[in-house]
């Protein structure tokens, strides 16, 4: 199974520009990073995905190596919202099928 | 529904006990998750349903634990002779196919006493 790698807990100021990244250097052709985050006492949320190239939301970007061994999802200006632990997942494709495989995350910390 | 609905949202049983937590999907979405969270850990894959096949059930962690979804809407989790182990919060999400996003319901917190 594909896996990711975080570091556990990252600090940010407000306002601030946050870069979490994500290592999946298992990562395989077919795989889709997706970043989902868990606000405190609340289930998953989806954030962003892609394959290859960069991705912009409303939320966040997605920056993929060209190697795509690793990501780094950016939270252009943090807020105090934005404290919550961020899980970067390889979408397994298996036959029509998914598995989504959470990695430990990333607990972020956001000071006003 | 709106969202993706689960219940109970706590449940206290004794250990040696059956119970059953139920997971009402988004309407119309085809694929359907189980999770289980222990405290301060991510999700950890259980089983999921395309419709009401059940393609994988490799995260299941014993013959103890099954679900079923026989109408390819709501869907059960049976967790039977409950251990202490078993206490965790169990995760529901759903999504329109296979290939997209998951929305998460508000969970089952499960404690084996």
């Amino acid at each position: 199974d594909a896996k990711t790698t975080q570091p556990n807990s990252m600090e940010s100021n407000e306002e601030e520009p946050v870069h979490l990244p994500c290592n999946h250097s298992t990562i395989s052709g077919t795989d889709y990073i997706h970043w989902y985050r868990q606000l405190p006492s609340q289930g998953p949320e989806y954030v962003i995905h892609g394959l290859t190239s960069n991705v912009n939301n409303r939320m966040a970007s997605l920056a993929i190596a060209e190697d795509r061994k690793s990501s780094t999802l950016i939270l252009h200006r943090a807020t105090l919202r934005d404290a919550a632990v961020y899980y970067c997942i390889l979408r397994e494709v298996w036959y029509n099928f998914n598995k989504f495989y959470f990695g430990s995350g990333t607990k972020l910390n956001v000071k006003p | 529904g709106a969202g993706v609905s689960q219940s109970p949202r706590y449940k206290v049983t004794k250990r040696g006990q059956d119970v059953t937590l139920r997971c009402d999907p988004i309407s119309s979405h085809a694929t359907l998750y189980w999770y289980q969270q222990a405290l301060g850990q991510g999700p950890e894959f259980l089983t999921y349903f395309n419709y009401e096949a059940q393609p994988d059930k490799s995260g299941l962690p014993s013959d103890r634990f099954s679900a079923e979804r026989p109408e390819g809407s709501i869907s059960t989790l049976t967790i039977q002779r409950t251990e202490q182990r078993d206490s965790a919060m169990y995760r529901c999400a759903s999504s329109v196919r296979a290939n997209e996003k998951l929305f998460f319901g508000s969970g089952t917190q499960l404690s084996v006493l």
